[in-house]
């Protein structure tokens, strides 16, 4: 089936550093989407990417989704205590209809 | 408006009995979706509504754990015989289609099997 992995599995950052966090699929995906849960929270959709090669951003967020739609990238600039929290990538086989969320990265700041 | 709600938002069960944990999704919303999330680990699907389709089961982990969805709306995942493995917060979300609409997720509902 398909299986969509993130990597790393933690970050331990520092504050004001830059880092970023991977998102592989097995198969070709109609769209990526990004979301992000705090601690003893939920989570919370951030993005959607559509397109190949397409890139959004968010304000110190940058996301982009690869050529061949099988993978996409969260870039995090000048990292904040604010930016503490699991990123989960989830992905649409392109011929499939259910999301399938990846493991999640889990974010560290030192401050 | 109102959010996806969950109750309760926290149970604690012993070992054997059934529970059943409910789910609103935010009105007009025709997909809704059941997690499962251990502590420190990523979402587990568990089962796929989708407006008056049958619903993608593929997640359930044993024949222990069954949903349903009546009139398109509220949905109710029932456990029966709980294990001490079962303890988790169970996520429900909820979406305006399928495919390329974002999921709202509920607050959870953690589940303590002792």
């Amino acid at each position: 089936g398909q299986q969509v992995m993130q990597i790393p599995q933690y970050q331990h950052v520092q504050e004001g550093e830059d880092f970023t966090t991977y998102c592989n699929s097995s198969t070709t995906l109609s769209n990526i989407q990004w979301y992000k849960q705090r601690p003893g929270g939920h989570p919370v959709f951030l993005i959607q990417l559509v397109k190949s090669g397409e890139v959004k951003k968010q304000k110190r967020l940058t996301f982009q989704f690869g050529e061949a739609k099988k993978n996409s990238s969260l870039h995090i600039t000048a990292t904040q205590t604010t930016d503490v929290g699991t990123y989960f990538c989830a992905g649409v086989k392109a011929a499939g209809n259910k999301l399938t969320f990846g493991g999640g990265t889990r974010v560290l700041v030192k401050p | 408006g109102a959010g996806v709600s969950q109750s309760p938002s926290n149970k604690v069960t012993e070992k054997g009995k059934d529970v059943e944990l409910r789910c609103d999704p935010i009105s007009g919303h025709t997909a809704l979706y059941w997690y499962r999330q251990s502590l420190g680990q990523g979402l587990e699907f568990l089962i796929y509504f989708q407006g008056n389709s049958a619903p993608d089961k593929s997640g359930l982990p044993s024949d222990r754990f069954s949903a349903e969805r009546t009139g398109g709306s509220v949905s109710t995942l029932t456990i029966q015989r709980t294990q001490q493995e079962d303890s988790a917060v169970y996520l429900c979300a909820s979406s305006l289609g399928w495919r390329t609409y974002e999921q709202y997720f509920g607050p959870g509902t953690r589940l303590t099997v002792t």
